[in-house]
């Protein structure tokens, strides 16, 4: 099976800060790649998704950008956070279509 | 951006009990349908999932419910744990677009 790591697990920035966050997969080549952010007590919003390196789809139009410069490599970057970029990341990496996902344990966000 | 229609938003189940959630989807040609299980502070994982050449499939106490024709499908957890409090999220499409997900607490 594969390993998602995320990091950091947690992250306090204030309002107008840059954001980086960083996801490293194991265990597969050329995964779906996934980022999702969950606000307190909701679901699941997918935010951008990538079939290879470079590929980047946005679901969301919003502050956030990704990036995919290497195949188990996936960055979500914000050049200015807002209050409303608080939430809890998750990676997801997935073999192919209609296969199993994992996630990572995913970054607590707040913007202050 | 949603395909997938949950419910409850919510259940409470005594220990022992059934629990039953449900999923509603719109794109015929979705052809996966995964349940997932997520502990607070931490990311889901797989639970259970389901293809449409079937129309039940049974792991342990869980099982799904698929209704091709109503495009629908659901998840059973039977005899309901308090450690089966968690929240669960269906999910359909091919790039993993996830119900809003049901908290279920399981009480002794």
């Amino acid at each position: 099976s594969q390993t998602i790591h995320q990091w950091p697990a947690t992250l306090v920035q204030p309002v107008g800060s840059p954001l980086s966050l960083e996801c490293t997969v194991e265990g597969t080549s050329n995964p779906n790649l996934y980022w999702y952010r969950q606000a307190a007590g909701r679901g699941l919003q997918l935010l951008f998704y990538s079939v290879g390196i470079g590929q980047i789809s946005s679901e969301v139009p919003q502050n956030l950008s990704a990036s995919r410069p290497q195949d188990r490599q996936f960055i979500l970057s914000s050049k200015k956070l807002l209050l409303s970029d608080s939430g809890f990341y998750l990676c997801a990496s997935q073999e192919g279509w209609g296969t199993e996902a994992f996630f990572g344990q995913g970054t607590r966000l707040t913007v202050v | 951006q949603q395909q997938v229609k949950q419910s409850p938003q919510s259940l409470i189940v005594q220990k022992g009990g059934i629990s039953i959630i449900n999923c509603a989807y719109e794109n015929t040609a979705f052809d996966y349908f995964p349940w997932y299980q997520q502990f607070p502070g931490k990311g889901p994982a797989l639970l259970i999932a389901i293809r449409p050449d079937v129309s039940e499939k049974k792991e342990g106490r869980f099982t799904i419910s698929f209704n091709k024709s109503a495009k629908q499908f659901s998840l059973h957890i039977m005899d309901s744990q308090p450690g089966d409090s968690a929240t669960y999220f269906c999910a359909a499409s091919r790039k993993l677009i996830f119900g809003t997900g049901t908290r279920l607490q399981v009480f002794p």
